[in-house]
């Protein structure tokens, strides 16, 4: 069966200091990955799109950038963490086609002081 | 336009009531459509997947689609407390691996 593991599951950062979230999915190949973030009491916003190795699509212009070195890791980073950047942080995976239902992992809860 | 709406709720049920959810996107070429679970703070959890027009039923829950009209809807029979959450309404849009999400609508269901 198909796993997703997301990590940390909480942060708290400073101002101006980078990131690193990584998600990693288990049990299938060639997956679409994506990152989602939710602020307090808010949707889900997509934040990047991934179908393949090194193939990254951006939603959202912003501080972030995502990166996919192979084929079931999926990065989040940023250079210099703003306030606003505070959130729940999602990564999801669905089959490597059209339309299909998305998975989530835990989440990771990113406060930034 | 947002992309997919829903009403922000609450949406307050009595136990063993109805409960019914709705959500409206704007693609019209939009070919898949979810219904998702989301506890506070957890992760969204997949409820339901229609794909055509009409109903599905899945125990307890109904989903309803009307492309012709850009609807989706959620009928929860017999609700129960340990249904109160946040239910998140997903469209893939036309031709495209974006799916995007409704803001959600939060549903209490009263003991």
């Amino acid at each position: 069966s198909q796993t997703i593991h997301q990590w940390p599951a909480t942060l708290v950062q400073p101002v101006g200091s980078p990131l690193s979230l990584e998600c990693t999915v288990e049990g299938t190949s060639n997956p679409n990955l994506y990152w989602y973030r939710q602020a307090a009491g808010r949707g889900l916003q997509l934040l990047f799109y991934s179908v393949g190795i090194g193939q990254i699509s951006s939603e959202v212009p912003q501080n972030l950038s995502a990166s996919r070195p192979q084929d079931r890791q999926f990065i989040l980073s940023s250079k210099k963490l703003l306030l606003s950047d505070s959130g729940f942080y999602l990564c999801a995976w669905s089959v490597g086609t059209l339309n299909t239902e998305a998975f989530f992992g835990q989440g990771t809860r990113l406060t930034v002081v | 336009q947002k992309e997919v709406e829903q009403n922000s709720g609450p949406l307050s049920v009595p136990e063993g009531a109805i409960a019914s959810l709705n959500c409206t996107y704007s693609d019209r070429g939009s070919q898949s459509f979810f219904w998702y679970r989301q506890y506070s703070g957890k992760s969204p959890e997949l409820i339901m997947s229609i794909y055509s027009n009409g109903d599905k039923e899945d125990g307890r829950f109904t989903a309803q689609l009307n492309k012709a009209s850009q609807y989706v809807s959620l009928l929860i029979r017999d609700s129960q407390p340990s249904d109160s959450a946040t239910y998140l309404c997903a469209v893939t849009l036309d031709s495209s691996y974006k799916l995007i999400f409704g803001s959600g609508t939060r549903l209490l269901v009263r003991p």
